[in-house]
């Protein structure tokens, strides 16, 4: 499968424990975005990156949250000290550089914090 | 700020039917509008967007800019239609920063 991967499938913590999650995107694509999804709603939009350059983030990303795409290929996604309100999908997605071109998604990395 | 709205968030249909997803938006400069499909077990993948004006798997979508809607429609639902929908509005100029609808999940019995 050569499109967006994300690793780990599942995660499953204690509250007040980091977690780090991470998004390889399809090799030719710049720009690499992270979203994140909770039950019974649409994703929302947290970061994106055009190579190892962070150009956004959302009002969303708390100071816990953390991401990083050191040499412009895979991405993290760090979350310090979880909170149970964090449990949700986090979706990464990537695309190539011209203005509307479509993304891909990944599966997803599947967060519950007990 | 900008907003998604699919008001329904369950949509049931016999095959062969015709299809309606709404899709309202808010936004008051110029939105590019996408739907986004997530079949069973499958990822989060493009369906189509309002620039190309083209008919994906018998759906289209038509951007009313004076009704601020992107409605999805199929004239004969097929079962293999069944599958989560999401709207989405980009309103960031030259990259993918996508605002999603809460989703409608099509289910086409047969």
């Amino acid at each position: 499968d050569t499109g967006v991967s994300q690793d780990p499938r599942h995660k499953i913590t204690k509250r007040g424990q980091n977690v780090t999650f991470r998004c390889d995107p399809i090799s030719e694509h710049n720009r690499l975005y992270w979203y994140r999804q909770t039950l019974g709603q649409g994703p929302e939009f947290l970061t994106y990156f055009q190579n190892e350059a962070q150009l956004e983030k959302s009002r969303l990303l708390s100071d816990r949250f953390s991401a990083e795409r050191p040499k412009g290929s895979f991405s993290t996604l760090e979350i310090q000290r979880t909170e149970q309100g964090d449990s949700a999908m986090y979706l990464c997605a990537s695309s190539g550089i011209l203005g509307s071109e479509k993304l891909f998604f990944g599966s997803g990395t599947q967060l519950s914090v007990l | 700020a900008q907003r998604v709205t699919q008001p329904e968030k369950l949509l049931s249909v016999f095959k062969g039917a015709p299809v309606e997803l709404k899709c309202n938006y808010s936004y008051s400069g110029s939105p590019e509008l996408f739907w986004y499909v997530q079949y069973s077990r499958q990822r989060l993948q493009l369906l189509l967007r309002h620039i190309s004006r083209e008919s994906i798997k018998g759906f289209t979508a038509d951007l009313n800019k004076g009704e601020t809607s992107f409605h999805l429609k199929k004239p004969f639902a097929q079962e293999e239609d069944s599958a989560m929908y999401y709207c989405a509005l980009s309103f960031f100029q030259g990259a993918q920063k996508l605002v999603f609808g809460q989703g409608t999940r099509l289910t086409i019995n047969p």
